[in-house]
């Protein structure tokens, strides 16, 4: 079945970065892109950006431009996104989720990544 | 920015009620509007795309409806494992923007 798999929680100190992978299986990775979600505690979502895995062309929500960087691996059936500069307003749960269909919705989701960023 | 409300933000409702959510745009979304439900704890399932399509799998007693910039969702009976956050979706322009959500309460 389609699934998406997240790297492990993180802990990092302000200023720092954080890069999280996401590993897609059951369906041909480079047919649908890749799009970044997170949630901070006890909020709704935020959407970050996509990417498109066929030909790597990204769009970022304006609040994470230079701050953030998407990209996959076509090899490895695996997306990562990288934030730097890390503030404590960053902790948030991150989500991957493949985009589908003409309307671009989200289906399926990874389990979501914890980063914590605490000194 | 396109800005998605939700009303209400949070009902108590019982097993069995017929709930309605509902989502407005502050501009139209055309039909690029979707659902999804959350868990406490768990990633964002998506529910219905495009307004209305029901997403495999999921229950009929699950539907959606609207356009432009007004839209809901409908719960025709309420079962115990319904109850959670419903967030509305608009991709018809970026960023892509959600509603602050709808917490449906026993």
């Amino acid at each position: 079945q389609v699934q998406l798999v997240q790297s492990g929680a993180e802990v990092k100190k302000p200023g720092a970065s954080v890069k999280v992978s996401c590993y897609a299986s059951g369906y041909t990775f480079a047919n649908y892109g890749i799009t970044w979600v997170r949630q901070a505690p006890g909020q709704g979502l935020e959407w970050m950006g996509w990417i498109s895995v066929y030909n790597g062309i990204t769009n970022y929500g304006q609040k994470f431009q230079g701050r953030v960087t998407m990209t996959t691996d076509t090899s490895t059936s695996t997306a990562y996104m990288e934030l730097r500069s890390l503030k404590s307003d960053d902790t948030a749960v991150y989500y991957c989720a493949r985009k589908r269909g003409p309307e671009n919705w989200f289906d399926p989701w990874g389990q979501g990544t914890l980063v914590t960023v605490s000194s | 920015d396109i800005q998605m409300t939700q009303s209400p933000s949070s009902l108590s409702a019982s097993v069995g009620d017929r709930v309605t959510i509902t989502c407005r745009a502050s501009q139209t979304v055309i039909n690029y509007l979707n659902w999804y439900q959350q868990i406490p704890g768990k990633a964002p399932k998506l529910l219905i795309s495009a307004v209305s399509s029901l997403q495999s799998g999921v229950p009929s007693r699950f539907s959606g409806s609207g356009s432009g910039t007004d839209f809901t969702l409908t719960v025709s009976s309420l079962q115990p494992e319904d109850f959670a956050m419903y967030y509305c979706q608009q991709t018809y322009k970026t960023p892509v923007t959600f509603g602050g959500g709808t917490k449906v309460e026993i």
